[in-house]
């Protein structure tokens, strides 16, 4: 089946670091790739959609100079969090939509960021 | 606000109860789908329904796609441990756009 890789899993960091989360479609291309962040207790929260070759797209809310989302290939999206503060501690997941099937998205198992 | 309001948000039972979670919006989806979720790792596709009306069992557990597409429910028969998780809901919306909109979630816990 259609595998999302996401590294690391866990990574501490201190304040006013940068920090960036890799995903990769193992045995797919993925022109579209959506990335979410979850805070404790909280559901999945849409942060922007990374478009291979191309402007990533932001949510509302969501600063587009803090998290810098780069889609170079179909097989790799990053997202970096720049300058981070304890507030951006949370867990980021990425998702791919799997082409050739109308319903289906696989996910990534999540980074846990930690700012201290 | 949350464009999908899943209810309960919490729900502690014992082994071999039933139980059901409804997801519900305003708005249409064209599908929906619902996934658990262990602490940190990412969501598990459950079922994913497309049809107004649509009933899909997988197991112990049932799922149903309302007729107008708008709201969703999930039923547990016989809920064991092993089912305790973050339960969500999302769907792709009728507008066209393609990133799954996630419910608030229901924390399930079953207890032996």
């Amino acid at each position: 089946g259609a595998v999302v890789s996401q590294h690391p899993s866990r990574v501490i960091c201190k304040s006013g670091t940068s920090v960036k989360i890799e995903c990769r479609s193992l045995d797919f291309q993925a022109t579209t790739m959506f990335w979410y962040r979850q805070f404790p207790k909280q559901s999945l929260m849409l942060m922007a959609t990374s478009n291979e070759g191309s402007k990533a797209t932001y949510e509302q809310g969501v600063e587009k100079d803090k998290f810098l989302i780069n889609h170079a290939s179909l097989t790799l999206s990053t997202l970096t969090v720049t300058s981070a503060h304890p507030e951006d501690s949370s867990f980021y997941i990425c998702s791919a939509r799997v082409q050739g099937t109308n319903y289906g998205y696989t996910f990534g198992s999540g980074t846990r960021l930690t700012v201290v | 606000t949350q464009l999908l309001e899943q209810s309960p948000q919490f729900l502690s039972i014992q082994e071999g109860e039933n139980l059901t979670v409804y997801c519900n919006s305003s708005s249409v989806f064209s599908s929906l789908q619902w996934y658990r979720q262990e602490p940190g790792e990412g969501p598990v596709l459950l079922v994913t329904v497309v049809t107004g009306g649509e009933v899909k069992k997988l197991k112990r557990l049932t799922f149903q796609f309302g007729d107008a597409r708008k709201d969703s429910s999930l039923h547990i028969t016989a809920a064991q441990p092993g089912d305790t998780g973050l339960y969500l809901c999302a769907g792709v919306m009728d507008t066209g756009r393609r990133a799954l909109t996630f419910g608030s979630g229901t924390r399930l816990q079953v207890q032996p």
